[in-house]
């Protein structure tokens, strides 16, 4: 079935340090995209998405390209803050529209 | 921002009890799921519904689960006869028919099972 294979954690790093969270699917079809983020002791919330091939989205200063070629949407950002401390959910939309989850990379970012 | 609440947003239960976790999801939203987040683990799907019937569930999603829709707002979560291995964070979640396939999340409700 579709699945998302997300890189492990956790990552560690100082402000203002360049993030990439490499995310890799497998679908059939062409799913949808999606980047989650869960901060401490909150919800999931939609970071970004991208719903088809060579979209990008963004938000927030995050950025991440769907790339059919190479069935990735790796996460980055130029430069991290503090804030931006969080648990990173990669995830595809499957044929039903039902999401499924990447393990999660934990970040943590030190001033 | 409209947004998916749940309640309660913690709760402590003994091994064996019943547990209703209860979700209001976003009023235009026609497509309602359950997931799970076992605490350090990946968030897990259970089961989506949709005009009123489930649409697709998980092996997880077994005879101990049940989702309900009693009226036009709320979208229920029963867990019979609780294990300590169902401690876990559970997410209600929904999605509006027309708006593509984003799924917006609740907070959670965070169930422990002793």
């Amino acid at each position: 079935g579709d699945s998302v294979t997300q890189m492990e954690g956790p990552v560690t790093l100082s402000e203002e340090a360049f993030l990439t969270i490499n995310c890799t699917y497998t679908a059939t079809g062409y799913p949808s995209l999606f980047w989650y983020v869960q901060y401490p002791g909150e919800g999931l919330q939609l970071l970004l998405k991208a719903t088809k091939a060579d979209d990008k989205g963004s938000n927030k200063g995050f950025e991440a390209t769907y790339r059919k070629e190479t069935t990735s949407f790796h996460l980055e950002k130029g430069s991290v803050q503090v804030s931006d401390s969080a648990v990173y959910f990669c995830a595809l939309s499957d044929r039903n529209n039902d999401m499924r989850f990447g393990a999660g990379t934990r970040l943590t970012v030190k001033p | 921002e409209p947004e998916v609440t749940q309640t309660p947003s913690h709760q402590v239960t003994q091994m064996g009890q019943e547990v209703i976790l209860r979700c209001v999801p976003i009023s235009n939203h026609l497509y309602f799921y359950w997931y799970r987040q076992i605490l350090g683990q990946k968030v897990e799907f259970l089961v989506s519904f949709y005009n009123n019937e489930i649409s697709e569930k998980s092996e997880i999603f077994d005879d101990q689960f049940s989702v309900e829709r009693p009226d036009g707002s709320n979208f229920t979560l029963k867990i019979r006869s609780t294990k300590l291995e169902d401690s876990a964070m559970y997410f209600c979640a929904s999605r509006e028919q027309t708006s593509g396939n984003t799924i917006y999340f609740g907070e959670g409700s965070w169930l422990t099972v002793v």
